[in-house]
């Protein structure tokens, strides 16, 4: 099973170049979600989706867009990349609302802006 | 609004010894807690969902407890082993479609 899987892994970018980091799941799951990871912080919401065509802002969405034209994949892009955007980045689907069911993640995609 | 506090941040211990890893979260009208195990360099791997129905869950060496009155949850490892060394992160929902996460403990077994 592949579950959730993001590419690439690593990147490096230069200050405002875009980029798309790619995320999919093979679990017919509604929910899909992308976090990013800062040290010595907790994970943070960029953007969710409930379904095809539904996507929704989280906590920091400034920066970023995404689509969510089929129920597999949930694209995340980086309009003009800045050094303030060097992070992890996780992508997550669930069955359900997060009040009911688990959350699965991927491996992250690790970004740095130069 | 709901925030999610890991104490320690950062934990070593001898091989073999049974230990406790702390969450905390402030409202305590949650629906459930899960605890998440992140190993360098890699993704979030799910160890235990807890429901809030529910004060304890178990996957064989772990265990974890809720307590939603005192706004804490506990994640105990039994006989930890130096491949238990990882960063345990915990997470709690918030709305139907955001969960909030601790900063993580950082976890070292040594042999």
């Amino acid at each position: 099973n592949a579950g959730v899987t993001q590419t690439p892994k690593f990147q490096v970018l230069k200050t405002g170049q875009s980029m798309t980091l790619q995320c999919a799941q093979d679990m017919n799951h509604e929910y899909m979600s992308w976090y990013r990871q800062d040290p010595g912080m907790g994970l943070r919401l960029i953007h969710y989706s409930v379904g095809a065509g539904i996507t929704d802002q989280g906590e920091v969405p400034n920066g970023y867009n995404v689509s969510r034209s089929t129920t597999e994949d949930f694209p995340l892009r980086l309009l003009s990349a800045a050094p303030s955007q060097t992070s992890v980045y996780f992508c997550a689907s669930s069955y359900a609302r997060t009040q009911n069911t688990e959350a699965f993640f991927g491996q992250g995609t690790r970004l740095t802006v130069v | 609004k709901q925030e999610v506090t890991q104490i320690p941040a950062a934990l070593s211990v001898p091989e073999g010894e049974n230990l406790v890893l702390n969450c905390s979260f402030t409202d305590s009208a949650i629906y459930n807690l899960q605890w998440f195990r992140q190993d360098p360099g890699k993704g979030l791997t799910s160890l235990l969902l807890i429901q809030s129905s529910q004060r304890e869950q178990t996957s064989g060496r772990l265990n974890a407890s809720l307590d939603k009155s005192s706004g804490r949850s506990t994640l105990y490892i039994a006989a930890s082993q130096p491949g238990d060394s990882a960063t345990y992160l915990c997470a709690a929902p918030a709305g139907n479609y955001q969960l909030i996460w601790g900063a993580g403990t950082k976890l070292i077994i040594k042999p």
